[in-house]
C-alpha cells in the first residue's frame, strides 16, 4: 500500500503570496493532521481533520486554513506569507484520530524570500 | 503545554544503552515515539494508551508512567542506525485529538 503522499516536494513563494500545500493519506485512514517543523524543532501542530471536520487547532494566525475533501485528501493554505513561515509541514494520517498511531509524509519544504 | 525531553542530546558508542525522558504537566491521554533522521519525515516507533504500559520494538521499548505525566524510551544495545532525533509526541486527556511534540533528543551512535 501507498504511504502518505504529499505535493509539491519543494516550494519558493515571496512574501504576501499564498501557497496551497496538499497531502493524500494512507487508503482507509480517515484522519489528517497537519504540522509544521522548522529546523531544529519538533512538529509544531496546525490542524486535525477527521471524518472532514475539524477536530483540532493549534496556535497558529487565521493566515492558516485547511480542509479535508470527501476521499480524505487534505489540503492546508497559507495566505499573506511571511518569511517566519519557512518551514516543512508536514502531514500525517491516521485510522481514526489524531490519538491513534499517525504517519507522516515526505512533507513539503517552503521557503519564503 | 510543549512536553519536556531529557537529555538534550547523547552520543553513544555502539553497544551502549540509552534512556530518553518525556514529562507533561497535565494529564496524559497517550504518549508517541518517532525517530526523525536528518532530511526525512519522522517514523513512528510506539504509543502508548495506559499508564503502566510497556511496549517493545526490537531492542527498544518504552514505558508509561500514568501518575508521574512521564514515558522513558529505552534503547538497548544501540546500533548505528539508531542515530537520529527522538520526539515524544503527548495528547492530553483534556484534547486526546491534538499532539504536541516535544523538542527532540539528538542521538548519534558512533563506532
Amino acid at each position: 500500500d501507498a504511504g502518505v503522499t504529499q505535493s509539491p516536494t519543494h516550494l519558493i513563494k515571496t512574501r504576501g503570496q499564498h501557497v496551497t500545500l496538499r497531502c493524500s493519506p494512507i487508503s482507509g485512514h480517515k484522519s489528517v493532521s497537519w504540522y509544521q517543523q522548522v529546523l531544529g524543532q519538533g512538529p509544531q501542530f496546525i490542524f486535525q481533520y477527521y471524518e472532514k471536520e475539524e477536530r483540532g487547532r493549534g496556535n497558529f494566525p487565521d493566515r492558516f486554513s485547511a480542509r479535508q475533501f470527501p476521499n480524505y485528501s487534505s489540503e492546508l493554505n497559507v495566505n499573506a506569507l511571511l518569511l517566519g513561515d519557512s518551514a516543512l509541514y508536514l502531514c500525517a494520517s491516521s485510522l481514526d484520530g489524531a490519538a491513534d498511531t499517525q504517519y507522516f509524509g515526505p512533507g513539503t519544504r517552503l521557503t519564503v524570500l | 503545554q510543549q512536553p519536556v525531553q531529557s537529555p538534550q542530546a547523547v552520543i553513544l558508542r555502539e553497544g551502549e544503552d540509552a534512556v530518553i525522558n518525556c514529562s507533561s504537566s497535565k494529564a496524559l491521554y497517550s504518549v508517541h515515539w518517532y525517530r526523525q533522521k536528518h532530511g526525512e519525515a519522522p517514523v513512528f516507533l510506539m504509543i502508548l494508551l495506559k499508564g503502566g504500559e510497556q511496549k517493545g520494538h526490537e531492542k527498544i521499548s518504552a514505558s508509561f508512567n500514568e501518575k508521574k505525566q512521564q514515558s522513558s524510551l529505552y534503547l538497548t544495545a544501540s546500533q548505528l542506525s539508531y542515530s537520529g532525533t527522538y520526539f515524544c509526541g503527548t495528547a492530553l486527556k483534556t484534547s486526546y485529538d491534538k499532539v504536541i511534540f516535544g523538542p527532540g533528543t539528538s542521538l548519534s551512535v558512533i563506532p
